[in-house]
């Protein structure tokens, strides 16, 4: 059974930090790993997709790397700044038929001004 | 349109009512997804469907109704709830089943059962 974890499970940071969000799985057979956001009482936004062939993904500031061998994923916020606060969820797809999603507890993260 | 919209984003119901949850996608998406998410937990699947037809259900109880009348939207159909089942309920849809594309999520409904 696939479990995901997420690392810390809170984290607070000065603004124009560099910091590292840690997701880990126990199946290595995943069709691929999504980083979302979510502000309070809000849907979800996705923010990278990585196929499992494929090792980072980049969008601005954001970049997501992907270790499937180790079972690890990162995401890395670049001079992060207050608007980044948020919770950060990551999620992997491991079935063919179901197209589910696993789901980390998430990191909830504040950018402090 | 790049969006999965939900109506309402609010809603309160007692124990004895029937009501209605809407998702409505443009993308030309053939999967959606309903999942519920407790606060501070993440969201769990509940249904799954492809191509309009209901594909997964994870033993969801009956009072929970999805319905899928064409390829664009999504319902669900509460009945009979319980103060237990008050929820953010999410919407999500892919272009297959997520296998390449990933998904794209609605910002939810907050239930409120009193």
């Amino acid at each position: 059974k696939q479990e995901v974890t997420q690392i810390p499970a809170a984290l607070s940071v000065p603004e124009g930090e560099n910091l590292v969000l840690n997701c880990s799985f126990t199946d290595s057979a995943i069709y691929n790993l999504q980083w979302f956001r979510q502000d309070p009482g809000k849907g979800l936004t996705s923010l990278l997709l990585i196929q499992s062939s494929q090792r980072e993904q980049t969008s601005g500031r954001l970049n997501a790397s992907l270790d499937k061998s180790s079972g690890r994923s990162t995401l890395y916020i670049a001079a992060s700044q207050p608007g980044d606060s948020a919770t950060y969820l990551c999620a992997v797809n491991g079935s063919s038929n179901t197209g589910k999603l696993i789901f980390g507890q998430g990191t909830t993260l504040q950018v402090k001004p | 349109d790049t969006e999965v919209t939900q109506t309402p984003k609010h809603l309160v119901m007692g124990m004895t009512n029937k009501k209605s949850l809407k998702c409505e996608q443009h993308m030309g998406h053939r999967a959606m997804y309903w999942y519920k998410q407790k606060a501070k937990k993440p969201p769990e699947l509940m249904f799954v469907y492809s191509y309009e037809k209901l594909s997964i259900n994870e033993s969801v109880p009956s009072r929970f109704s999805p319905e899928c009348p064409n390829s664009s939207l999504l319902n669900l159909h509460l009945h009979a709830l319980q103060p237990e089942d008050s929820a953010l309920y999410l919407c999500a849809s892919s272009q297959g089943r997520a296998l390449y594309y990933g998904y794209t999520f609605g910002s939810g409904t907050r239930l409120t059962v009193v």
